[in-house]
């Protein structure tokens, strides 16, 4: 089973700011790599898939990066509705698996 | 607008069975694959279960392998989830989820989830 982890677990942060998140995979993934967004009680929003792909209406100020083993997802300039947990996914490797998550908190 | 529609969540007793169904629209059902997703009470997501556009191929969690049965209806554009002997750590929010395209296993649409609480 391919391990995902992510960090940091919190990340504290204003807005105006930029959140760098991690991801790390404990094989390789290639670029199969996904990122979605949680926020209290509603089902995950999906940001980013194969590593870099924005899905449809996502803002520009999410970016992802990364391959193989090390991934990470970028929000520049957080605005107030980016405050959320965010997950990432693989799907190279069955079982699919997901990260921890890192929430984004305001600081 | 698609949507995706659990039901059959409820509370069960360890060891009972359960069955969720998920209602797609506004999409050819029978063109995607389809996943279920878990998430327990204040934890994080969890895969469980994928079944191919047709049904022929289907992958399960190991921790739910030889308990869960994931079938499809494409005439009735529904999916399900089959649960049998739930455990206590089988309780969470089940997800219905759709890949974004073919063979792209990240998910692009859910639903809102269907509670399944095992207790005695």
């Amino acid at each position: 089973e391919t391990i995902l982890t992510q960090s940091p677990a919190t990340l504290s942060l204003s807005p105006g700011e930029t959140a760098t998140l991690s991801c790390r995979a404990s094989q390789s993934v290639s670029s199969y790599l996904a990122w979605y967004q949680q926020k209290p009680g509603q089902a995950p929003r999906l940001l980013i898939y194969d590593a870099s792909n924005r899905a449809t209406g996502i803002p520009a100020r999410f970016s992802g990066s990364g391959s193989g083993t090390d991934f990470t997802l970028t929000i520049s300039s957080l605005e107030p509705e980016d405050f959320a947990v965010y997950y990432c996914q693989q799907r190279s490797n069955w079982p699919l698996t997901f990260g921890g998550g890192t929430k984004v908190e305001i600081k | 607008q698609v949507q995706l529609v659990e039901s059959g969540g409820g509370v069960v007793q360890p060891g009972r069975s359960l069955r969720l169904s998920c209602a797609a629209s506004a999409f050819t059902f029978s063109n995607y694959g389809m996943h279920w997703v878990r998430q327990a009470p204040g934890k994080g997501l969890e895969w469980v279960a994928h079944i191919s556009r047709d049904g022929s191929v289907k992958y399960y969690a190991d921790s739910v392998k030889g308990r869960f049965t994931i079938p499809r209806d494409n005439s009735k554009n529904t999916l399900y989830l089959e649960m049998n002997t739930l455990r206590a750590e089988d309780t969470a929010l089940y997800y219905c989820t759709r890949i974004i395209a073919a063979a792209t296993h990240a998910f692009d649409y859910w639903g809102q989830g269907s509670l399944v609480t095992v207790s005695s």
